[in-house]
């Protein structure tokens, strides 16, 4: 069975310093991995996804993450965070064939906190 | 372009009630999910449509839950004789296709239930 696991469930950085949130995979086929962000009282919204073509990925609001399949990880990077960066982030696999590939499943979420 | 869009927003509900949440997908989008977002749980699959068909059920809790969709767009999921436990924030996603996981899922603002 699928898993992700979220290292992490709070994360506080200062504004301008450098924002990693671990996410770990278990999968024996390498998954379709994304990472949302939550802000309160709204749906996710998709920061990015993985799906083969390239291992780092861009994505929005200056988001990049990496995909390294020897450490089945896909850590999500911001080089300067923004108070506007507050927010819960879910890391999610969704695997590439198979049954029950329609789903995603999702980490357990980190809060990140930026202070002044 | 509209988004994912669920009513009501939200719900309060008395225990042994029932209740239904609605989702409006996408236009044009033929995969529809829906998950369950709660503080002991987390984000937990429910079930996915693919036009009217449910191919992954897996996720429904219990024989209270019920989804059906109809016409390929709306969807409903009814809850029967509700519970405290069944308090949580619903979402519902769509995205063009269930059969390609690298698709991205839109989530709509979500249903937040509370049953007393």
């Amino acid at each position: 069975a699928q898993s992700v696991t979220q290292l992490g469930s709070h994360v506080s950085v200062s504004e301008g310093a450098l924002v990693l949130l671990r996410c770990n995979y278990s999968s024996s086929v390498p998954p379709y991995l994304f990472w949302y962000v939550q802000y309160p009282n709204q749906g996710l919204q998709l920061l990015l996804k993985y799906t083969s073509a390239a291992t780092l990925v861009k994505g929005i609001n200056g988001f990049e993450a990496e995909f390294k399949k020897s450490e089945t990880s896909f850590h999500l990077t911001k080089p300067s965070a923004h108070m506007s960066d507050a927010a819960e982030y879910f890391c999610a696999s969704r695997r590439a064939g198979g049954t029950s590939y329609g789903k995603l499943t999702f980490g357990q979420g980190t809060i990140l906190t930026v202070h002044p | 372009g509209a988004g994912v869009s669920q009513s009501p927003s939200n719900k309060v509900t008395e225990k042994g009630k029932d209740v239904e949440l609605r989702c409006d997908p996408i236009s044009g989008h033929t995969a529809l999910y829906w998950y369950r977002q709660s503080l002991g749980q987390g984000l937990e699959f429910l079930i996915y449509f693919q036009g009217n068909s449910a191919p992954d059920k897996s996720g429904l809790p219990s024989d209270r839950f019920s989804a059906e969709r109809t016409g390929g767009s709306v969807s409903t999921l009814t809850i029967q004789r509700t519970q405290q436990e069944d308090s949580a924030v619903y979402l519902c996603a769509s995205s063009l296709m269930a059969h390609a996981p690298q698709e991205t899922q839109y989530f709509g603002p979500g249903t937040r239930l509370l049953v007393l």
